[in-house]
């Protein structure tokens, strides 16, 4: 059975403090494996797929890197609007994704 | 362009009622996914529909769930009897493709059983 887990459950920073949230995973035949952001009351939006161990994006303050068991998200000098849940998600051979529990991030200014 | 919709957004019952939940997906997309996260929990897949048809059910809980999809537009999801532990929010998503990629996801409907 796939499976998903992130870590921490919680993170709070100080504005322009930098930090990464994990994503371990068990998936055969890794298909894809995505980051998405959730805001309260708001359905998750899509941020990265990554396909392939050593490959990394970015988008804005964020970077998603991955290897064969885990991925990061690294968030570099976070704003307040940055707060957010992180999930995590990974397909395998059935195509249909995975959730983790997700990140909850808040960034304090 | 207009996103994947969600009706209703809030739905409170009791034990044993009906609910009808409804999606109505980006247009042109032929998959639609239904996913429920349960407090607590993470987001968990339902069931998969490329257009009309229904490819995937594995993830749905048990006989009171019936999803359609009429005519690979809309889909609904219908809970009878409702049961508390149907609680949670159910989420949409659809996308254009079946492979791996990006999946748009409606606001949720939030289902509190009583």
């Amino acid at each position: 059975e796939d499976q998903v887990t992130q870590s921490p459950e919680a993170l709070r920073l100080q504005e322009g403090e930098s930090s990464s949230l994990n994503c371990s995973y068990t998936v055969s035949g890794l298909r894809g494996l995505f980051w998405y952001r959730q805001d309260p009351g708001k359905g998750p939006e899509f941020l990265f797929t990554l396909y392939s161990a050593g490959e990394e994006k970015e988008k804005e303050r964020l970077k998603a890197t991955l290897t064969k068991k885990e991925s990061f998200l690294h968030i570099t000098a976070p704003k307040p609007e940055d707060s957010a849940t992180y999930l995590c998600a990974a397909s395998g051979g059935s195509y249909i994704p995975t959730f983790g529990r997700g990140t909850s991030l808040i960034v304090h200014p | 362009e207009a996103g994947v919709t969600q009706f209703p957004s809030h739905s409170v019952i009791e034990k044993g009622q009906t609910v009808t939940l409804r999606c109505d997906p980006i247009s042109g997309h032929d998959n639609l996914y239904w996913y429920r996260r349960v407090m607590g929990k993470e987001i968990k897949f339902l069931l998969h529909f490329v257009k009309e048809s229904k490819q995937d059910e594995s993830g749905m809980p048990n006989n009171r769930f019936l999803a359609e999809r009429t005519g690979g537009t809309y889909s609904t999801l219908k809970v009878q009897p409702a049961e508390l532990e149907d609680s949670g929010v159910y989420f949409c998503a659809s996308s254009p493709t079946r492979g791996p990629g990006e999946l748009f996801f409606g606001e949720g409907s939030r289902l509190t059983v009583l």
